[in-house]
């Protein structure tokens, strides 16, 4: 199946931008979407289709994908944030692939 | 308002049977694939599969094909996930949730998840 590579964590302070990013072979070649999962909780999505975002996301949540890296990015980082975040990809042959995760740290 | 609602907390010892339900509400079950997704203890997302409840059309991860089973009973709009004979291994939160597409439909992703169903095995 399809590989994607996340740093195991990103630390940001409050206020400033957090940027995660989700490696794969091409992966520009394909859709990316992302999800916040915060302790003991199911996870959410928050960007589909590499810069979409679901209603109730906030606008400071943005995503982008060229080449062979994904990024989310999230702006103004707040407290409640924090969280692990996933990044996912469909293979068309009927093959699904997540990251590894990257636990994003609020300073 | 779109929910899955799955069943509740097991407590299994190796060797022991289980299967695990995910029931769909506020929209077409049938017209929507379900997947279910491992989560092991401190550990990452998994893809385990997907189906289909229109026609259970049933596409498994390689990594668990064989060893579950996903099953969906469209008069009552659930899905279920299946082991014959669980392992300590299998110790993991599952959680369902639906797949959907964009306009061309060239990707699919999950919108919608369940609570989760935590699954200990354990002698």
């Amino acid at each position: 199946s399809y590989v994607l590579t996340q740093p195991p964590s990103v630390s940001v302070a409050p206020g400033k931008t957090a940027r995660i990013t989700c490696g794969g072979n091409n992966i520009g070649s394909k859709s990316v979407h992302w999800y916040q999962q915060k302790p003991g909780q199911a996870p959410v999505l928050v960007i589909y289709y590499d810069s979409d975002r679901p209603s109730g996301i906030p606008e400071r949540f943005s995503g982008s994908n060229s080449g062979n890296t994904a990024t989310l990015t999230i702006s103004r980082v707040e407290a409640g944030d924090e969280a692990d975040y996933y990044c996912q990809v469909w293979d068309s042959s009927s093959d699904l692939s997540f990251g590894g995760g990257t636990k994003l740290t609020v300073l | 308002e779109v929910q899955l609602v799955q069943s509740g907390a097991e407590v299994k010892k190796p060797g022991e049977s289980l299967k695990i339900s995910c029931k769909g509400s506020g929209y077409s079950f049938t017209s929507y694939w379900i997947g279910w997704v491992r989560q092991m203890p401190g550990k990452g997302l998994e893809w385990m599969g997907i189906i289909y409840p229109g026609d259970s059309d049933t596409r498994y991860s390689p990594s668990f094909q064989g060893q579950v089973t996903i099953s969906a009973d469209k008069s009552i709009s659930t899905a279920y996930l299946q082991w014959s004979s669980l392992k300590a291994s299998d110790t993991a939160m599952y959680y369902c949730a639906r797949l959907r597409c964009g306009g061309d439909c060239s990707s699919y992703y999950f919108d919608y998840w369940g609570q989760g169903t935590l699954v200990t095995v354990s002698s």
